[in-house]
């Protein structure tokens, strides 16, 4: 599995757009770019998907570039609720078994 | 919205003594999964569950841990004797049948305490 690369914390502010990139340089053909988000004391949440170029939802979007080797989650005008842990996974899901690899995640700290 | 549940929320345990954790997956799913996550550290998986065995599973899932689906609604986690390093929350996750990028849906988690 491609090891991913991510900042330890963050800290922003209420209404401000918060961007949190992810390194990954051994990305495979088949491997998608996943963000969970996990609150304390509760399990990961999906938040995004993406394989290249751009994905938006109504929470957040993912930037891809060409090359693959990063990702970038976007949060757009956060609040003091998206204060969590931002994992971002990198794998192929073409079979089911495929256990998730978590690393330690950004810290994402919103402050008023 | 389907969720995924567990119980109970918090177990409380004396060392060597067994315990039972329990998680309802999401109905239509058919890829099962338990991680753990000791206080402060990273999200572990354990082992994933289809078709009535265990697909995959990591180094923690030795010979005290097992995973049943009894009927067909629960997923369930033993660790036969409990140690005091299995204190940890643990996350029961499931999939759907179909391929390509279906994501894992997580349980809100029970906080296992060993004393």
């Amino acid at each position: 599995l491609a090891k991913t690369t991510q900042p330890i914390s963050m800290d922003s502010y209420e209404g401000q757009e918060v961007n949190i990139t992810c390194s990954h340089n051994n990305i495979a053909t088949n491997d998608y770019i996943t963000w969970y988000q996990q609150f304390p004391s509760q399990g990961p949440r999906f938040i995004i998907q993406g394989y290249k170029t751009k994905v938006t939802n109504e929470v957040a979007s993912l930037f891809i570039p060409a090359d693959r080797k990063s990702s970038t989650l976007s949060l757009p005008r956060v609040s003091l609720s998206d204060t969590a842990v931002y994992y971002c996974l990198v794998g192929g899901w073409d079979t089911g078994r495929r256990a998730l690899t978590f690393g330690s995640g950004t810290r994402l700290q919103v402050q008023p | 919205e389907p969720e995924v549940t567990q119980t109970p929320s918090h177990q409380v345990t004396q060392m060597g003594q067994e315990v039972i954790l329990r998680c309802v997956p999401i109905s239509n799913h058919l890829y099962f999964y338990w991680y753990r996550q000791i206080l402060g550290q990273k999200v572990e998986f354990l082992v994933s569950f289809y078709n009535n065995e265990i697909s995959e599973k990591s180094e923690i899932f030795d010979d005290q841990f097992s995973v049943e689906r009894p009927d067909g609604s629960n997923f369930t986690l033993k660790i036969r004797s409990t140690k005091l390093e299995d204190s940890a929350m643990y996350f029961c996750a499931s999939r759907s049948a179909r391929g390509g990028t279906d994501t894992q849906y997580f349980g809100p988690g029970t906080r296992l305490t060993v004393l």
